[in-house]
């Protein structure tokens, strides 16, 4: 079945704990991205990747690191964790990258982070 | 700056009535393509309709449709026959060098 995993699906944790959340794909996929969904401000992009070794910041980078090493994977690391990083995290992933990006994007289930 | 703005931050329709919901972008882009995504209480993101821009003809997904309106940079999502399935958070998405999301629209369906 085609899909995105993330795991774990829900995390408590607390400051300053060091933290990954993983994110996998088996559509063989270039374009891999992560998301932060909190109310109110609907869906923010962290980091998006083009395809392994090529990663970029989205619109909320600060206190997050990802890593493209292999194309099906792209973890999230949290290095430090803040209380302002609770938050649904997603991960998505679409066929192609580039300018014209014309795939739609397959989410992965959520993965619910509170830090204390 | 591109943006996605979604108006309605909830909406109520009663069972088997149609709805509309609104979203407004903004970009200088020529060629971008605009999504609505759903997500019931799940928490999973469900596609539910695209339109690419450079289509004059509304994209339709069964009850599901769309009125795109590229002068205007509008591009709203109209429900038919509403159910008590389609509760959910619906957001609407615009891709042009990067995907960007409105705030999303919280519907209710009333039996």
């Amino acid at each position: 079945e085609a899909q995105v995993t993330q795991n774990p699906r829900y995390l408590i944790t607390v400051t300053g704990k060091k933290l990954t959340v993983t994110c996998s794909q088996n559509m063989n996929h270039e374009y891999m991205s992560w998301y932060r969904q909190d109310p109110g401000l609907g869906l923010r992009q962290i980091y998006y990747s083009m395809n392994v070794e090529a990663t970029d910041k989205g619109d909320v980078p600060e206190g997050y690191k990802v890593s493209r090493k292999e194309k099906r994977n792209f973890p999230l690391i949290l290095e430090s964790p803040s209380p302002n990083q609770t938050s649904l995290y997603f991960c998505a992933s679409s066929l192609t990258a580039g300018r014209a990006l014309t795939d739609t994007q397959y989410f992965g289930p959520g993965t619910r982070l509170t830090v204390l | 700056a591109q943006t996605v703005t979604q108006s309605q931050p909830e909406m109520s329709v009663q069972e088997a009535e149609t709805v509309t919901l609104s979203c407004t972008y903004d970009t200088s882009e020529s060629d971008y393509y605009l999504f609505w995504y759903k997500q019931p209480p799940s928490r999973q993101m469900i596609l539910v309709i695209r339109q690419e821009a450079y289509k004059q003809q509304n994209a339709t997904e069964n009850r599901f449709s769309v009125n795109f309106q590229k002068a205007a940079k509008s591009f709203s999502l109209k429900i038919s026959d509403s159910q008590l399935g389609d509760a959910a958070m619906y957001f609407c998405a615009g891709r042009y060098d990067k995907i960007i999301f409105g705030k999303g629209t919280r519907l209710h369906i009333l039996p």
